[in-house]
């Protein structure tokens, strides 16, 4: 079975924190690709990242980094420094090569000033 | 416009009523989708077309059917909708079906059915 499992529903830091999302996933494709998205209050999911099953190294952007680690299953998501504009939901996402990406069910974060 | 739109933002119709929803992409994508989003549910995909065909109907009631004329624009008719299709409706595009892509979404639709 694919799933997704984004244990925390809610997060609450105070700016300038570090906050780890972790996301947790399953499948038993070899090939697959994950990803992160990002919904801030206005609706939109924004594209953050998309990993393959093949690459396991580390991606920092900016203030943002993403570990993958095959051995757990786990794509685990870092935000270094929080802001205030990074209050969202965050999505974490599996696709393993159909039409259907299966989707987390996300976990909100609140950064508060 | 830049990316994927969404026409109306906000809908209230009645369990009669017919109306339908616009998702237009400015991105020179091929494939494109629509999710429900609701507190129950977070993202549930509803429909993916490929170049105008429909590849994925997710057991979506007939009462939302979908309508792709080309690959910018994609339609979501409804009709005699029940309360608990009360939801936040998101298009997305990529620039190939298939769930190794990543999506761009619109800012959605709420709908609200009384």
């Amino acid at each position: 079975a694919q799933k997704v499992t984004q244990a925390q529903t809610e997060i609450s830091v105070v700016e300038k924190e570090d906050v780890t999302l972790d996301c947790v996933y399953e499948t038993r494709d070899t090939t697959y690709y994950l990803f992160w998205y990002k919904q801030p209050p206005s609706g939109e999911l924004v594209f953050l990242i998309r990993r393959n099953s093949f690459d396991e190294q580390n991606e920092i952007s900016g203030r943002y980094s993403w570990n993958f680690q095959k051995s757990t299953s786990s794509f685990n998501f870092t935000i270094t420094a929080s802001q205030v504009v990074d209050s969202a939901v965050y999505f974490c996402a599996l696709g393993t090569g159909g039409f259907k990406t299966i989707f987390g069910a996300g976990t909100r974060l609140f950064v508060k000033a | 416009e830049t990316g994927v739109t969404q026409t109306p933002r906000h809908l209230v119709m009645g369990m009669t009523n017919k109306k339908s929803l616009k998702c237009e992409q400015h991105l020179g994508h091929n494939a494109m989708y629509w999710y429900k989003q609701s507190a129950k549910k977070p993202l549930e995909l509803m429909f993916v077309y490929s170049l105008e065909e429909r590849v994925e109907n997710n057991s979506v009631p007939s009462r939302f059917s979908p309508e792709c004329p080309n690959s910018s624009h994609l339609f979501l008719h409804l009709h005699t909708l029940q309360p608990e299709d009360s939801a936040l409706y998101l298009c997305a595009s990529s620039l190939l079906a298939g769930d190794y892509n990543e999506q761009f979404f619109g800012p959605g639709t709420r709908l609200t059915v009384l």
